[in-house]
């Protein structure tokens, strides 16, 4: 089991260009989650999903977009970066609403 | 709206002496209650978890934590603190009285240091 997998680990962009983080998790898992987490703020939530065609927004959302279209993909996109963007983002997925997180490794995104 | 308090930035203890990290939330419904440990560069691991029942969970690596609900307490402990748990540890919790059931909200963190 692969678990949860992100790419790219790092990337570099630059003000205004746009881009998107994969996320794919092989558990069957129905819940999907992005956050950023900036140094010593703690993780906030971006976008969720409970379920293939279901997305909703989390705190955090404005300059970011996400679809749903498989059980196992959740990809973020990033629309007309910002140096505001620059930050750690982790998927991470749950097997229900009650269920553990499962974190991917993390993908960090500088923008300058 | 629901909330995590990692009062504690960092905590630093000897190895072999109890560890205690502290965590207080706040929600409107009943809580749903966990611990993550993140390790440099790595992403958040699951240590443990409160849903019900015994006020006392035990996780893995030897941690525990209690839940005091008149507190609205969830602190994280190990009897024995070793190097190796040297980490970023993360409080999180979920409110299971409304509609975002399936959304958690993270403490800031507390950096552990075990010194040697």
């Amino acid at each position: 089991n692969a678990g949860v997998t992100q790419t790219p680990k790092f990337r570099i962009l630059k003000i205004g260009q746009s881009m998107t983080l994969q996320c794919t998790q092989d558990m069957n898992h129905n819940y999907m989650y992005w956050y950023r987490q900036d140094p010593g703020m703690g993780l906030k939530l971006i976008y969720y999903s409970v379920g293939a065609g279901i997305t909703d927004k989390g705190e955090v959302p404005n300059g970011y977009n996400v679809s749903r279209s498989t059980t196992e993909d959740f990809p973020l996109r990033l629309e007309l970066a910002a140096p505001s963007q620059t930050s750690v983002y982790f998927c991470a997925s749950s097997a229900g609403w009650d269920g553990e997180l499962f974190f991917g490794e993390g993908s960090r995104l500088t923008v300058l | 709206a629901q909330s995590v308090a990692q009062p504690e930035d960092q905590v630093n203890v000897a190895e072999g002496n109890p560890l205690t990290v502290k965590c207080t939330y706040s929600v409107s419904g009943n809580p749903y209650l966990f611990w993550y440990v993140q390790y440099p560069n790595r992403g958040l691991q699951f240590l443990l978890k409160y849903i019900t029942g015994d006020n006392l969970v035990k996780g893995s690596y030897g941690f525990e934590a209690e839940f005091n609900k008149s507190q609205t307490s969830f602190h994280l402990k190990k009897p024995s603190a070793l190097v190796s748990d040297s980490a970023l540890y993360f409080c999180a919790v979920r409110d299971m009285g409304n509609t975002n059931a399936g959304k958690s909200t993270f403490g800031d963190g507390t950096t552990l240091t075990v010194k040697p």
